[in-house]
C-alpha cells in the first residue's frame, strides 16, 4: 500500500539553526510530492511541491526540499529557522492526476529563542 | 480574491442528527476534497472530486457522503453522526492533484465538530 512517514512527530530546534524535517515514502512508481505547512489554528498552506521537473525544489518562506529516487525521500530544510516557522508540518504524496492524495501524520516544529 | 469558504467553523450536534458542511471554492477548479484531521494522525482523505458528478471515495469515507452537483460547491454530509467523526475537517480545491507545475492547493479554514 502506498503510504508517507515523517520520522519525529516532534523536532526543536534553536533560531537560526539547520531545520530538517525527514519524510519517506513508499512508492514503485514516480509520485508528486508535496509539504503543507499548518500554523496554529490555521488551515493548511502549501509549501513546496514536487513534480518531477526537479529534483530540488524551493519553496515559500526559505523553505526547500531534495527528491532523491535512490533513499526514496523527500526532506524539507531550511538552512536558518525563525520563530516564526513554528507550526505543524505535513508531508504528502500522490501518483498520478487522477489519484488520492495520502498525507504523513506530521511532524510538530518548535524553535527555541 | 482567491479561497474556499465552509460553513460552519464550529459546531456541537448530538448522535444521530443529520448535518451538512459547506464547501465552496471561487477558482473554478475541477478538483476538491474532503480531509479529516485528527492528533497523531495527520489527515485522511474521506472523499474527493475530479469533477462534477464525479467523485470517488478516500482513505476513511465510511460514514460521510458527498455530492458534486455544481463545480464550486462540495458538500460533505454526515447522515447518523457518531462520537468517533469527532474531528477537525478541511475542504480543499485545486485544478488538478498535483500535475502542473505552479499550481497550489487551497484548503479552507476548517470545520471542529463534536458529536456527543
Amino acid at each position: 500500500a502506498q503510504s508517507v512517514t515523517q520520522l519525529g512527530s516532534h523536532v526543536s530546534v534553536s533560531e537560526g539553526a539547520l531545520v530538517l524535517l525527514r519524510c519517506n515514502y513508499s512508492s514503485s512508481v514516480p509520485p508528486y510530492l508535496f509539504w503543507y505547512v499548518q500554523y496554529p489554528n490555521q488551515g493548511l498552506q502549501l509549501l513546496l511541491k514536487y513534480t518531477s521537473a526537479a529534483t530540488l525544489v524551493k519553496g515559500i518562506n526559505g523553505f526547500e526540499a531534495e527528491f532523491k529516487k535512490s533513499e526514496t525521500s523527500f526532506h524539507l530544510t531550511k538552512p536558518s529557522a525563525h520563530m516564526s516557522d513554528a507550526a505543524e508540518y505535513f508531508c504528502a504524496v500522490s501518483y498520478s492526476s487522477a489519484s488520492k492524495i495520502i498525507f504523513g501524520s506530521g511532524t510538530r516544529l518548535s524553535i527555541r529563542p | 480574491e482567491a479561497q474556499v469558504t465552509q460553513n460552519p467553523r464550529y459546531l456541537i450536534t448530538v448522535t444521530g442528527k443529520k448535518l451538512t458542511v459547506t464547501c465552496s471554492q471561487n477558482m473554478n477548479h475541477e478538483y476538491m476534497s474532503w480531509y479529516r484531521q485528527d492528533p497523531g494522525l495527520g489527515l485522511r482523505q474521506i472523499y474527493y472530486s475530479m469533477n462534477v458528478e464525479v467523485t470517488d471515495k478516500g482513505d476513511v469515507p465510511e460514514g460521510y457522503k458527498v455530492s458534486r452537483k455544481e463545480k464550486r460547491n462540495f458538500p460533505l454530509i454526515l447522515e447518523s453522526p457518531s462520537p468517533n467523526q469527532t474531528s477537525l475537517y478541511f475542504c480543499a480545491s485545486s485544478i488538478s492533484p498535483g500535475l502542473a507545475i505552479g499550481e497550489t492547493q487551497y484548503f479552507g479554514p476548517g470545520t471542529r465538530l463534536l458529536v456527543l
